[in-house]
């Protein structure tokens, strides 16, 4: 059984401070790790996509993978109140059409 | 361009009753799933398409039944709704390698 294992939070930060995200995962063989932002009511939504160990920057959103740790995080870096949400880790075997999801991180941004 | 179309947003069932829960997607994408996301629980796959003509169970399948009519639809049912039944109901599609891109979610609640 593949897992994905994410703190359900709630995490909570202070505007303009730097909101980190885990995710581990049990599958050695992954080959591709996406972190999606759900709001409320609302359906998934892509942030990032890492597919190779470092850092991979995008905006304020820097994804971060350790492949030999088998874990990838996001960082959310000036954290503003848009940014509350839930936040998805999926992760992709190789070869594999079915994505592993954690159940999620929610954070809160507050002013 | 649409992306994945969900239909219907809403719908109220009795317990017994059956209903066919419609996906679309005009990217081309081979593979589309279906998921359920309850609270708590995180998004959980029902049945999965890899390519036209294929279809697989995912984590919790009992009760659904899946048609992938053409490479664009891929239909789910439920022939006897039950409480339990009561979720939020996404579809995705995916190509190849890439991320994975959601409807806008069907609110299902079974009385």
């Amino acid at each position: 059984q593949k897992e994905v294992e994410q703190n359900s939070g709630p995490l909570s930060v202070p505007e303009g401070a730097i909101a980190s995200l885990n995710c581990t995962y049990s599958d050695r063989g992954s080959q591709s790790f996406f972190w999606y932002r759900q709001y409320s009511g609302k359906s998934p939504e892509l942030i990032m996509f890492i597919y190779s160990n470092g850092d991979k920057e995008d905006g304020r959103f820097t994804a971060q993978l350790n492949k030999a740790s088998q874990y990838v995080s996001l960082l959310i870096r000036d954290s503003q109140p848009s940014d509350s949400a839930t936040y998805l880790c999926a992760v992709y075997g190789g070869g594999s059409y079915i994505p592993t999801f954690g159940r999620g991180t929610s954070l809160i941004v507050h002013p | 361009n649409a992306g994945v179309t969900q239909t219907p947003k809403f719908q109220v069932l009795k317990t017994g009753q059956s209903m066919t829960l419609q996906c679309a997607q005009d990217m081309n994408h081979n593979s589309m799933y279906w998921y359920r996301q309850d609270p708590g629980m995180g998004l959980r796959l029902i049945y999965y398409s890899a390519s036209e003509g294929t279809t697989d169970k995912g984590e919790v399948p009992n009760g659904y039944n899946v048609s992938r009519l053409n490479k664009r639809e891929f239909s789910l049912r439920l022939e006897s709704a039950a409480p339990s039944q009561t979720s939020v109901y996404f579809c995705a599609s995916r190509l190849g390698n890439t991320e994975a891109f959601f409807g806008q979610g069907t609110r299902l609640t079974v009385v």
